[in-house]
């Protein structure tokens, strides 16, 4: 069974930065694409940020880009969110989740395994 | 960007009844669409991708159908498990966007 587990989130100064870890188990982990989606408090879904199968193509949202930066290291079936200038606004609990598609090169896909969430609080 | 707009925000619903939700997309984007449940402090559950196809292991009281920009996701025989959020999902093109979401309640 496909499992993800999100580490790394907790309390940071605005300004600051964090990352984020998702270690994935039960599924061949470079034949998938792999994302990062965030939900504010009491609030909807927002996709933050998508990587390829090889981390070769890497996209983000408006309200992140140039701030967050996505990798992978598929020996480890792994893949992160190194977040740096982190504002109030990024308070969410932060899920990774797995592309649906086998062997997608671009990261636009269904999400059809999700973890359980990282809560991230951006708070002085 | 596409923008994803869900209606109803609330929909109001009693057990064995048939609701539908609907999702309208500013510019094509057939048939890249999901629709995701999600219940209270729990993570999104994928019920149905390329607009129409049923996720393994979902009920087949969980139905999706398009007409171009236009989506509706319907469930029939209301089940008590199936009052949650509903979101649905573009992933036509960059950057993925969301509905706001359709809470279900009773």
């Amino acid at each position: 069974e496909v499992q993800l587990l999100e580490s790394g989130g907790g309390l940071v100064q605005p300004g600051r930065s964090l990352r984020l870890t998702c270690t994935a188990s039960g599924l061949t982990f470079d034949d998938f694409a792999m994302y990062w989606v965030r939900q504010s408090p009491g609030k909807g879904l927002e996709w933050v940020s998508g990587i390829n199968l090889n981390g070769g193509v890497t996209a983000y949202a408006n309200s992140v880009r140039g701030r967050f930066i996505i990798s992978r290291d598929n020996a480890k079936n792994s893949v992160f969110l190194q977040m740096n200038g982190l504002r109030a606004e990024d308070t969410a609990v932060y899920f990774c989740a797995k592309g649906h598609y086998y062997d997608n090169s671009d990261p636009l896909d269904a999400f059809d395994f999700w973890g359980h969430g990282a809560m991230v609080t951006v708070s002085s | 960007d596409i923008q994803m707009t869900q209606s109803p925000s609330t929909l109001s619903a009693s057990i064995g009844d048939r609701v539908t939700i609907t999702c309208r997309a500013s510019q094509s984007i057939s048939p890249s669409l999901a629709w995701y449940q999600q219940r209270p402090g729990k993570a999104p559950k994928l019920l149905i991708y390329q607009a129409s196809t049923l996720e393994r292991g979902v009920p087949s009281r969980f139905s999706g159908s398009d007409s171009w920009t236009e989506f509706t996701l319907t469930i029939t025989s209301l089940q008590p498990d199936d009052f949650a959020t509903y979101y649905c999902q573009q992933y036509s093109s960059l950057p993925i966007t969301f509905g706001q979401g359709t809470r279900l309640q009773i």
